[in-house]
């Protein structure tokens, strides 16, 4: 069956280290994916989207990589700030058309000072 | 750019009545609209595409009846809970993508939710 991986344990960090979160995918074979943040009580925001012809993305302090072989996601914030904290859901286009989006259950990232 | 809102933010309805979430499109036009059901501590789970000018297409296990979707504009796309039961409570999140002369973007936006509380 298809699965959405992210780890559902809350990662928590230091201010400015680099945090890494991880999704990891099985049986499927997306064209691209995204990453969105998600605040409690708030509809997700949309961060990045990576294609699957790209290794990597980048945007400002965040950077994503693609790797279809190993079918993984990483996704880096750099310099992290308390402002960072949040939920980070992966999705992927679940093909057939529409570009539906399946999401991962997300990762609650925490910056501590 | 690319604002979604939604209407209302909360609401509490007593079993068995019915209830109308809205979701528009502050600055673009959107063809497509989904709507999505969130529960706690659970990722976000489509429920249906809207599109404009025809019927909405259901994932599998949503009942159509129960929730009705109409999308009479380009902006505005509208969620009927109906007969709603206690089971009927969650988070419910519209988002869409922007349609523009070159097609509609991947990337989705999303409202704000809609917490539905069924007493």
């Amino acid at each position: 069956s298809q699965k959405i991986e992210q780890n559902s344990e809350a990662l928590n960090i230091q201010e400015g280290k680099t945090a890494t979160l991880t999704c990891n995918y099985t049986n499927y074979s997306p064209a691209y994916l995204q990453w969105y943040r998600q605040d409690p009580g708030r509809g997700p925001v949309f961060l990045l989207l990576i294609r699957e012809n790209e290794k990597e993305k980048r945007k400002e302090r965040l950077k994503v990589t693609f790797d279809t072989t190993l079918k993984q996601s990483l996704f880096h914030i750099t310099a992290s700030q308390p402002a960072d904290s949040a939920t980070y859901l992966c999705a992927l286009d679940v093909g057939g058309g529409g570009n539906k989006l399946t999401f991962g259950t997300g990762t609650q990232l925490k910056v501590e000072l | 750019g690319a604002v979604v809102s939604q209407h209302p933010s909360r609401v509490i309805c007593k079993s068995g009545t019915s209830v109308k979430i809205e979701c528009r499109s502050l600055d673009f036009q959107a063809t497509t609209m989904f709507w999505y059901r969130q529960f706690p501590k659970q990722s976000l789970m489509l429920m249906a595409t809207s599109n404009e000018g025809s019927k909405a297409t259901y994932e599998q296990g949503v009942e159509k009846d129960k929730f009705l979707i109409n999308h009479a504009s380009l902006t505005l796309s509208t969620l009927t809970v109906t007969s709603a039961h206690p089971e009927d409570s969650s988070f419910y999140i519209c988002s869409a993508r922007i349609t523009g002369t070159s097609g509609a973007t991947y990337e989705q936006y999303f409202g704000p939710g809609t917490r539905l509380t069924v007493t």
